[in-house]
């Protein structure tokens, strides 16, 4: 099975902040690499898929990067409303997909 | 509005038996694939299970096969996950999302607000 590691597990940053979480995989996933946002109570969203680009509706302050086994997410300019937690996701290994165990970003 | 929505979770003893649904709206269904991915109270995401549009294709994770059946009836836009034998580390909110399959990356782009699964004697 193809594994997921987030870091950091959680983050703390302030508004206007620029922020960046990183995603490993343990073997080479290509550019299968999605990226989701998920607020408390609420169904994930996709943020980010191929690795790099940006779902329809997905405010182009988010981006993505990497390829092989080492992937970024970055919000360039941190808004109230991206407070929430972070999973990437391979789909090298379709369908047999797995999720990183996320990154909560706090409010500093 | 493309929509789905999940229902039938509930309250089960361990070895008991749930069967979720997922009602899908404003798509085309049977041109997708569908798939089932779960969440533990505090914990991430785990991906359950998948089905293609036209059933060809059927996966499960280790830690649900052989108890679990995911299904569809393309004619009643609805996806199904029957699950027996459940176990107390079954509880989980159960998701229902749309799959772009792997011509496009294997993406989820769209997500129910999820059915809540307990599994507790």
């Amino acid at each position: 099975d193809i594994q997921m590691t987030q870091s950091p597990s959680s983050l703390s940053a302030s508004v206007g902040d620029r922020v960046t979480i990183t995603c490993r995989a343990s073997q080479s996933i290509s550019s299968y690499l999605n990226w989701y946002q998920q607020k408390p109570g609420k169904a994930p969203k996709l943020l980010i898929y191929g690795a790099s680009s940006l779902q329809n509706g997905v405010p182009s302050r988010f981006s993505g990067s990497g390829s092989g086994t080492d992937f970024t997410l970055t919000i360039s300019s941190l808004q109230p409303e991206d407070f929430a937690t972070y999973y990437c996701q391979q789909s090298y290994s379709i369908p047999m997909y797995t999720f990183g165990q996320g990154t909560k970003l706090e409010i500093k | 509005e493309v929509q789905v929505v999940e229902s039938g979770g509930g309250l089960v003893k361990p070895g008991g038996s749930l069967r979720l649904s997922c009602a899908t709206s404003g798509f085309i269904f049977s041109g997708w694939t569908m798939d089932w991915v779960r969440q533990a109270p505090g914990k991430g995401l785990e991906w359950v299970s998948s089905i293609s549009s036209s059933n060809s294709y059927i996966n499960y994770a280790d830690s649900v096969k052989g108890r679990f059946t995911i299904s569809r009836d393309n004619a009643k836009n609805s996806l199904y996950l029957q699950m027996n034998s459940l176990r107390v580390e079954d509880t989980a909110v159960y998701y229902c999302a749309r799959d772009h399959g792997s011509g496009s990356y294997g993406r989820m782009d769209v997500w129910g607000q999820g059915t809540t699964v307990t599994v507790s004697s």
